[in-house]
């Protein structure tokens, strides 16, 4: 079945960690993309890579770090720098043909 | 004030009420996408519109270019629709695949 996994699906981590979410996608879709959903909000975009080692910073990208070295991995690193990083992180891709985006199940990421 | 806007922000309906739930913008699109997210936070794309109306099942969904409006109609509601509808919009001007989201509607259906 293709789709999209996140791995884990809850993570504890203490805070000055750094932690790094897994995204994988067997869609073979080119466009990848991070969002951080807090209740209340939308989803706002973390990063973005539109192709396989490129990518480009979202509108809060500030303490986050990503890599694209295979079309079908993009990970997120959440660094120490990142201020308030509890929350529910999702990870996506956009079929172009269709224009539909497809999303992982989310990670929920809790700060101790 | 946002660029995605949904009303309402909670609903609550008995089973078999007829829903809406909205969607303005204030951006040119290129498309608009409704989806949905159930509790356990998993969320998939119910259409992509950039006209008109589009059906699938209970679910009609219709945009208004002209009027920056969307409307999401569930018909014959039941409890498993109980979930956040969750407006967004591809903008001309964002990027060629960069989204806005609204902050979505978020509904319960009584049995």
């Amino acid at each position: 079945d293709g789709g999209i996994t996140q791995s884990p699906k809850y993570l504890f981590r203490k805070e000055g960690q750094n932690v790094t979410l897994s995204c994988e996608q067997n869609l073979n879709h080119d466009a990848m993309y991070w969002y951080r959903q807090d209740p209340g909000q939308g989803l706002r975009l973390i990063y973005y890579s539109q192709i396989v080692n490129d990518f480009q910073k979202g509108d809060i990208a500030e303490g986050y770090s990503v890599s694209r070295e295979k079309k079908e991995s993009f990970p997120l690193t959440v660094t120490s720098a990142q201020k308030n990083p509890t929350a529910f992180y999702l990870c996506a891709s956009t079929d172009r043909i269709t224009d539909t985006q497809y999303f992982g199940p989310g990670t929920r990421l809790t700060v101790l | 004030k946002n660029e995605v806007e949904q009303s309402p922000q909670n609903l609550t309906a008995q089973e078999g009420e007829f829903i809406t739930i909205n969607c303005s913008y204030s951006v040119g699109i290129s498309a608009l996408h409704w989806l949905q997210q159930h509790p356990g936070g998993g969320i998939v794309s119910l259409f992509m519109l950039s006209s008109g109306k589009k059906k699938h099942g209970r679910l009609i969904a219709t945009i208004n270019i002209q009027e920056k409006h969307s409307s999401l109609h569930i018909t014959a509601s039941h409890p498993r629709d109980s979930a956040v509808y969750i407006c967004a919009v591809r903008s001309t001007t964002s990027g060629t695949y960069k989204y806005i989201f609204g902050t979505g509607t978020r509904l319960k259906v009584l049995a």
